[in-house]
């Protein structure tokens, strides 16, 4: 089963911020917050990926609660092309093997 | 540099028959995982493999099969099809496990599978 939960979908504006949340009450000290998205009929595509820290890229920021069991993938700027299907998946250090993935939030942007 | 490229882009086979899906993975890369998706939901975990060796396999029947070469290239078989196969299969491949979970793992665009 997967080990995060998120909204099924969302709704946001053109050119405004979105916040995509995800739960994961379950989280242990060895696991890495990772977030993908998948556009439509794609592969999916690494978004970003932190540990404890808030982290930023040029596609992505993460925040993640001080408790861990929680964290938030914030888009800034909110395009056309971002509209995806985001999944928020916990991988272990240790463990390379596998990633499990939940039914994702998928994102809807209005022009 | 070249992605993960995987093929065929898209087949349809018979119930019964026997498909081969290949990967290969970004240069450089000795890690290569599969995964099945269906229609609506999030992809699952169905091999992993490191210099072809399999470290790894997901809750799947033996039906489905798979190997690394040399040149850390793979392939997916599934045998003895069925139409629950019908799926989305991606191939996805990073630098070597172990390595902590700081390793991005880099999907293909994946195979199309319809089984009629």
């Amino acid at each position: 089963d997967a080990k995060t939960t998120q909204p099924n979908s969302m709704e946001s504006n053109e050119e405004e911020p979105v916040h995509l949340p995800c739960n994961h009450s379950t989280i242990s000290g060895t696991d890495y917050i990772h977030w993908y998205r998948q556009l439509p009929s794609q592969g999916p595509e690494y978004v970003i990926h932190g540990l404890t820290s808030n982290v930023n890229n040029r596609m992505a920021s993460l925040a993640i609660a001080e408790d861990r069991k929680s964290s938030t993938l914030i888009l800034h700027r909110a395009t056309l092309r971002d509209a995806a299907v985001y999944y928020c998946i916990l991988r272990d250090w240790n463990d390379n093997y596998q990633l499990i993935w939940g039914a994702g939030t998928k994102l809807i942007i209005k022009p | 540099d070249a992605g993960v490229t995987q093929s065929p882009t898209h087949l349809i086979k018979t119930r019964g028959q026997h498909v081969t899906l290949r990967c290969s993975p970004i240069s450089g890369h000795k890690s290569v995982s599969w995964y099945q998706q269906v229609l609506g939901q999030g992809p699952q975990f169905i091999f992993q493999y490191y210099e072809k060796e399999e470290r790894g396999r997901g809750n799947f029947p033996d039906r489905f099969s798979a190997r690394q070469f040399p040149n850390y290239s793979s392939e997916l078989n599934v045998n003895a099809l069925l139409l629950g196969d019908s799926a989305l299969y991606l191939c996805a491949s990073s630098p070597q496990p172990g390595q902590g979970s700081g390793n991005t793992i880099y999907f293909g665009e994946g195979s199309w599978l319809t089984v009629v």
